[in-house]
């Protein structure tokens, strides 16, 4: 069964900085992964996904993430944050083998971006 | 484009009561949809996930007969919580998918029995 860990429940950074916010998964195929962003009392927004191809995946808001078969991770970042990324960060898993659809989502890590 | 809706926004219903939540897909169709729950400060939970014209499939620990989740058409799915009970109250998303394409979620829904 695919599982995703995100071992940071909280990001601190000030605005300007760089940020990461880190992501590991387990599937046994090849894995579909994304990134979501979630303010407060809303919906999940998608940000990213990887596939297949390029490992380094560009997205909404000037986000980016390298995909790493080796260390099996999925890093979120972005070269100079903004206050305004202040939300909760999921990173989440599909495992295409089988055909099934399934998400299977990590805990969440909250950012929060210092003025 | 990709846009999904939720109504309500917020519902409090008392305990006993039944109360329908309803996701839409306002701009495409959705071949698939899927129901989340979200307790505070974790993670999404996939409660099932949803077929148009066909039965849900529920995950493992999901009481079918009180969730009841009918995909009636390309664009619309709805939630219903059978018996609620004050354990239920929690922020229920849904999400949509195009053929061959990624889940687009909805804004949620926060429901409250007292």
């Amino acid at each position: 069964a695919q599982s995703v860990a995100q071992p940071e429940d909280q990001v601190n950074v000030a605005e300007g900085n760089p940020l990461t916010v880190k992501c590991t998964y387990s599937v046994s195929g090849n894995p579909y992964l994304f990134w979501y962003v979630q303010y407060p009392n809303r919906g999940l927004q998608f940000l990213l996904k990887y596939i297949t191809g390029d490992n380094l995946v560009k997205g909404s808001y000037g986000f980016e993430a390298e995909f790493n078969k080796s260390q099996t991770s999925f890093h979120l970042k972005k070269p100079s944050a903004l206050v305004s990324d202040s939300a909760l960060y999921f990173c989440a898993v599909r495992d295409p083998q089988g055909g099934s659809e399934k998400l299977v989502f990590g805990k969440g890590t909250k950012l929060t971006v210092n003025p | 484009g990709a846009v999904v809706s939720q109504h309500p926004s917020r519902v409090i219903c008392k305990s006993g009561t039944s109360v329908k939540i309803e996701c839409r897909s306002l701009d495409f169709q959705a071949t698939t949809m899927f129901w989340y729950r979200q307790f505070p400060k974790q993670s999404l939970m996939l409660m099932a996930t949803s077929n148009e014209g066909s039965k849900a499939t529920y995950e493992q620990g999901v009481e079918k007969d009180k969730f009841l989740i009918n995909h009636a058409s390309l664009t619309l799915s709805t939630l219903t919580v059978t018996s609620a009970h004050p354990e239920d109250s929690s922020f229920y998303i849904c999400s949509a998918r195009r053929v061959a394409g990624e889940q687009y979620f909805g804004p949620g829904t926060r429901l409250t029995v007292t």
